[in-house]
């Protein structure tokens, strides 16, 4: 296995148009989570899965994101109507959840630039 | 609530040890992760302290003392590699982190 992979890796959208990020966890991991990052700032938590259940979400998470995880692999993130604010890297990371292991492994992340 | 604040830059030469501190005030969180990040590139894990004390792993090390709301990360040798942020990141399910370390290793 090749680690989490994320698709594109760059993406330059206009303001207002939609845009959708997909990442491939880690085949055997259960969970799955969405970070955003801001330049000199750590990720911040957006979402998270367990299989195809999404079990919490961010306030950060306005009504314009939205993400799925229909089949427990891959997810999706949606951003409708984009802003400039909503340049950042998105970043997913997967994790198993056995007992005592928390570890999560980051993909590469998509680059937004909203102009 | 919860706050992590680590020190936002610090440099150090080559062949050095340098600590990283970590200061959190926090509930629910299982234990303290820290990971590297290089520029444009993903965070990698580095460490996870679930338990007080020192976990030594080659040349980094990292303490917890959870009554204290501390953590460190302990770099050693350094080499100039090393150059990157370090964030430290607090959790159960979803991680919290903090703003990240730039440590700069100079010859």
């Amino acid at each position: 296995d090749t680690g989490v992979s994320q698709n594109p890796r760059h993406k330059i959208t206009k303001r207002g148009q939609n845009v959708t990020f997909r990442c491939d966890p880690i085949s055997e991991h259960n969970r799955l989570y969405w970070y955003r990052q801001t330049l000199g700032q750590g990720p911040e938590f957006l979402t998270y899965f367990q299989n195809e259940a999404q079990l919490e979400k961010s306030r950060l998470l306005s009504d314009r994101f939205s993400a799925e995880r229909p089949k427990g692999s891959f997810s999706t993130l949606e951003i409708q109507r984009t802003e400039q604010g909503d340049s950042a890297m998105y970043l997913c990371a997967s994790s198993l959840v056995t007992s005592g292991d928390y570890e999560q492994y980051f993909g590469p992340g998509t680059r937004l630039t909203v102009t | 609530g919860q706050n992590i604040d680590q020190p936002t830059e610090m440099t150090a030469t080559e062949g050095a040890i340098v600590q990283i501190n970590c200061t959190y005030q926090t509930s629910g969180f299982n234990g303290l992760f820290w990971y590297q990040q290089h520029a444009g590139e993903a965070p990698t894990f580095l460490s996870y302290n679930v338990l007080d004390g020192l976990e030594e792993k080659g040349r980094f090390s990292s303490f917890l003392s959870r009554s204290k709301g501390y953590s460190y990360l302990l770099l050693k040798e350094l080499q100039m590699k090393d150059s990157a942020s370090y964030l430290c990141a607090g959790g159960y399910n979803k991680l919290i982190f903090g703003a990240g370390t730039r440590l700069a290793v100079h010859p």
